[in-house]
């Protein structure tokens, strides 16, 4: 069965820090761009970063860039967010979701989020 | 690239046939769109990429279509399990763009 499990997500701190896992199963991962996608509660989608299957590209939204580090490990089957500097903006379920093909496709297959809450 | 979609709520019954809008704020390859559904509670699904090539398992009662600014999501008779929101997606440039949704209802 394909498969995305996040994982990591909990209450934190203005200005804390946090690390998302998503562990993937099912399909070849190392042939895979995959994404982080976050919703904030009662709102829409936004992408926040891609990596490529390699992990040699890396892309961001602006409002995370240079807070949020994307990576992953092939040979885990893993896909990672490092986050930092975080805001009450950041407050959102995160999900993992892999891109259809090449990065430049949609997003075939989605996690079931993992949820992130900035607060004092 | 901004995606704008209307409208922003569709109140129709069950039968009924739906019609979704979403326009670019620049033009983009027929290729980089998709359109997804969320319900309640659960992750965006996959449903049309390259504007109108549906994924995997999706029924045919969904489709897409549309060229340069403008794409168009159809379903063309709503099951009671379709009431739910739809979102598009340009995926040709960076940053990865999603519209702010469409809400289909139930009337």
């Amino acid at each position: 069965e394909v498969q995305l499990v996040e994982s990591g997500g909990a209450v934190v701190q203005p200005g804390g820090s946090l690390r998302l896992s998503c562990a993937a199963s099912g399909f070849t991962f190392d042939d895979c761009s995959m994404n982080w996608v976050r919703q904030p509660p009662g709102k829409g989608l936004e992408w926040v970063s891609l990596i490529s299957w390699e992990g040699g590209s890396t892309y961001y939204a602006d409002s995370v860039k240079g807070r949020f580090t994307i990576s992953r490990d092939n040979s885990k089957n893993s896909l990672y967010l490092e986050m930092n500097s975080l805001t009450i903006e950041d407050t959102a379920l995160y999900y993992c979701a892999k891109s259809q093909g090449s990065s430049w496709s949609g997003f075939d297959i989605w996690g079931q989020g993992t949820m992130v809450i900035v607060s004092s | 690239i901004v995606l704008t979609q209307s409208p922003g709520i569709l109140s129709l019954s069950p039968g009924e046939r739906a019609t979704l809008s979403c326009r670019a704020s620049q033009s983009i390859s027929s290729r980089n769109l998709g359109w997804y559904q969320q319900k309640p509670g659960q992750a965006p699904r996959f449903l049309i990429y390259a504007a109108s090539s549906r994924a995997t398992g999706i029924p045919d009662r969904f489709s897409g279509s549309g060229s340069g600014t403008d794409f168009t999501l159809t379903i063309t008779r709503l099951e009671p399990e379709d009431f739910a929101v739809y979102y598009c997606q340009q995926y040709g440039s960076s940053p990865w763009t999603f519209g702010q949704g469409t809400k289909v209802e139930i009337k």
